[in-house]
């Protein structure tokens, strides 16, 4: 079974620009969650869906930032006008729904994404 | 006061012996318990989840739940270099669909 895939792996663009990462969830996964990761902050959860509908944006750190979901099998992530403070690996995550106990999210590979 | 808390280490213990992780958390209602290792460069990777209180042992793995004072530990038997990593604690909060991570423990074995 294919894991969460995420593209691209690398990105390196120029302030101003605007960028936008790829993911595709695990089949059958209800949720899906995308992190930033920076050696300061940690693993940061930017906004998560379920059933393709936004539940909780409220880790996205400002207008600049945006993500939609238009089917269960694929969401974007963009960032526009991006800024160097953007630079992070961007982690996009899906998991199943099991009611009250949490399912463990499993991780795509993430994009490195550099702004100069 | 931060929602999961863990030492951020380096934890540097000898090859062949015991390493111990631990993690606490501050929501009481948090039902599912995780734990994640992440290589250098990597993405992370689930290797153990709990959800009630007691041990729970996969392989040289153990972690353990204590829910009254809102704890869980790792333990990792037999460590061997392949353990030098990261290593996540991750708890669910009052939505059962959110995951919250610790800043993570920088585990180094030592040959």
């Amino acid at each position: 079974d294919a894991g969460v895939i995420q593209s691209p792996r690398h990105e390196v663009t120029e302030m101003g620009q605007e960028v936008t990462l790829r993911c595709k969830p695990i089949s059958g996964h209800d949720y899906l969650f995308w992190y930033r990761q920076t050696m300061m902050r940690g693993l940061e959860l930017l906004i998560y869906f379920n059933n393709n509908v936004p539940i909780d944006d409220s880790g996205m750190p400002e207008d600049r930032f945006s993500a939609k979901m238009p089917n269960a099998s694929f969401s974007t992530l963009k960032i526009q006008p991006s800024e160097p403070r953007d630079s992070a690996v961007y982690f996009c995550a899906s998991s199943r729904d099991r009611g009250r106990f949490g399912q463990p999210q499993h991780f795509g590979d993430g994009t490195r994404l550099s702004i100069l | 006061q931060k929602e999961v808390e863990q030492n951020s280490g380096p934890l540097s213990v000898p090859e062949g012996a015991i390493a111990s992780l631990n993690c606490t958390y501050s929501d009481r209602v948090s039902q599912s318990f995780f734990w994640y290792r992440q290589y250098s460069g990597k993405s992370p990777e689930l290797i153990m989840s709990i959800y009630s209180n007691g041990d729970k042992e996969d392989g040289r793995f153990t972690a353990q739940l204590n829910k009254a004072s809102q704890y869980v530990s790792l333990l990792i038997r037999d460590s061997q270099p392949s353990d030098s990593a990261t290593y996540l604690c991750a708890v669910t909060g009052s939505s059962a669909s959110k995951i919250i991570f610790g800043s993570g423990t920088r585990l180094s074995i030592r040959p």
